[in-house]
């Protein structure tokens, strides 16, 4: 167990639809991290947050944002869903010596 | 821009049949290269990090290198049990990893 608690672990949804991702980083990180993983695309870095502010962007989308609360849990919004969206998205949080700890995923389907 | 090619794609071993996987890299200014193990349904796993030309780590049958262009995967007498895909990723700005698509590696008993 990697203390990353991400929610809801599949999510099924339509095309056109809005959903929020929930994660909850390791006790003591500060760091979220929000990845995308696809079969044609692999493990695709979206965004970072750090202490409640955006870090780093990467391949995100227009339609993707995501936000860093107080008490560090983050959420991924993603809207206008389309069948492309479907992915596993995963979050993750670092320690001091940069290592990334992983979630186990949130499923997401658009049909 | 920077790149992670993994290979090969997949791999089966029998079980005791040692053998290595391979990733190459071109970054500027690379702060870390990192090996992740991931089962399937489940997020990756941190395995190693390397920093520098000519380090090596090992954790029980597995040994990671790295050189300036790749690095290795060792994996000397393999179990069932280290069947997964192993993830090669670097790091070139603080903890914003690119990942190489993955070796899926399969061991037969």
């Amino acid at each position: 167990d990697s203390g990353v608690t991400q929610t809801p672990k599949h999510l099924i949804t339509a095309t056109g639809q809005r959903v929020t991702l929930r994660c909850s980083p390791r006790s003591g990180d500060l760091s979220v991290y929000w990845y995308q993983q696809s079969l044609d695309q692999g493990l695709q870095f979206l965004i970072q947050y750090y202490n409640g502010e955006e870090r780093a962007k990467g391949n995100i989308l227009e339609r993707f944002s995501a936000q860093q609360f107080p008490d560090l849990h983050s959420e991924l919004n993603l809207s206008s869903l389309e069948l492309g969206d479907s992915a596993l998205y995963f979050c993750a949080s670092s320690d001091r010596d940069e290592k990334l700890f992983f979630g186990s995923g949130t499923q997401l389907s658009v049909l | 821009e920077d790149q992670v090619t993994q290979s090969p794609e997949a791999l089966r071993l029998q079980e005791g049949e040692s053998s290595s996987l391979n990733c190459s890299y071109t970054v500027s200014g690379l702060r870390g290269l990192f090996w992740y193990r991931q089962d399937p349904g489940k997020g990756p796993e941190f395995l190693f990090t390397l920093y520098s030309a000519g380090e090596e780590k090992e954790k029980e049958r597995l040994k990671a290198t790295l050189t300036k262009k790749e690095s290795f995967l060792h994996i000397t007498a393999p179990k069932p049990e280290d069947s997964a895909t192993y993830l090669c990723a670097l790091s070139r700005s603080a903890r914003q990893l690119t990942f190489g698509s993955g070796t899926q590696l399969t061991v037969l008993p």
